[in-house]
């Protein structure tokens, strides 16, 4: 198993334009989210989802669009990048269980954003 | 809303020094609480998840505790290698989501 993989692992951007960071996983977990880490602020959520079709707002949403057409893939769209976006950026999965929440998450190996 | 602190931000130890990190949470109904390491330029790696106060998990030289309002990692006789950012998050009852503090980054000196 790959577990879970993310493209690029850096990335440099100017002001105003746009990409897609991608990310994929082995292991069919139906929970997939995305994290940027800046110094001193740890990690924070920007959108989730429960499983395909389904996707929502975490806690830093504004700038990024996300979309889940299969289980397996979760990309995080920037749509007009900004320095405030420069960060590092986490996709994670996990499975779900009703009765006691999550499982634990898998991280990928992140994505190194500069946006000039 | 769901809030994670954790203490101290950063913490110098001897190898061999024992010593615990704290997490603070206030969470509506907690579902469960997860520990994670983190090496630099690398994504966290799960350690433990605690899901009620008084249970306790061990891996090697750590042991996580909880309470109704705060974990604990202890770290026994580190060493070198237990160098990292420790992170620490909660899921609150109804929540499809983690809130993590903003980590104990540990140095063990040898």
């Amino acid at each position: 198993n790959a577990g879970v993989t993310q493209t690029p692992k850096f990335q440099v951007l100017k002001t105003g334009q746009s990409m897609t960071l991608q990310c994929a996983q082995d292991m069919n977990h139906e929970y997939m989210s995305w994290y940027r880490q800046d110094p001193g602020m740890g990690l924070r959520l920007i959108h989730y989802s429960v499983g395909a079709g389904i996707t929502d707002q975490g806690e830093v949403p504004n700038g990024y669009n996300v979309s889940r057409s299969t289980t397996e893939d979760f990309p995080l769209r920037l749509l007009s990048a900004a320095p405030s976006q420069t960060s590092v950026y986490f996709c994670a999965s996990s499975y779900s269980r009703w009765d006691r929440g999550f499982g634990e998450q898998f991280f990928g190996p992140g994505t190194r954003l500069t946006v000039l | 809303e769901d809030q994670v602190t954790q203490s101290p931000e950063a913490l110098r130890l001897q190898e061999g020094e024992s010593s615990s990190l704290n997490c603070s949470y206030t969470v509506s109904g907690l579902r469960g609480l997860f520990w994670y390491r983190q090496d630099p330029g690398k994504g966290p790696e799960f350690l433990f998840t605690l899901y009620s106060a008084g249970e306790e998990k061990e891996k090697e030289r750590l042991k996580a505790t909880l309470t109704k309002k705060e974990s604990f990692l202890h770290i026994t006789a580190p060493k070198p290698e237990d160098s990292a950012t420790y992170l620490c998050a909660v899921q609150g009852g109804g929540a499809q989501k983690l809130v993590f503090g903003q980590g104990t980054r540990l140095t063990i000196n040898p």
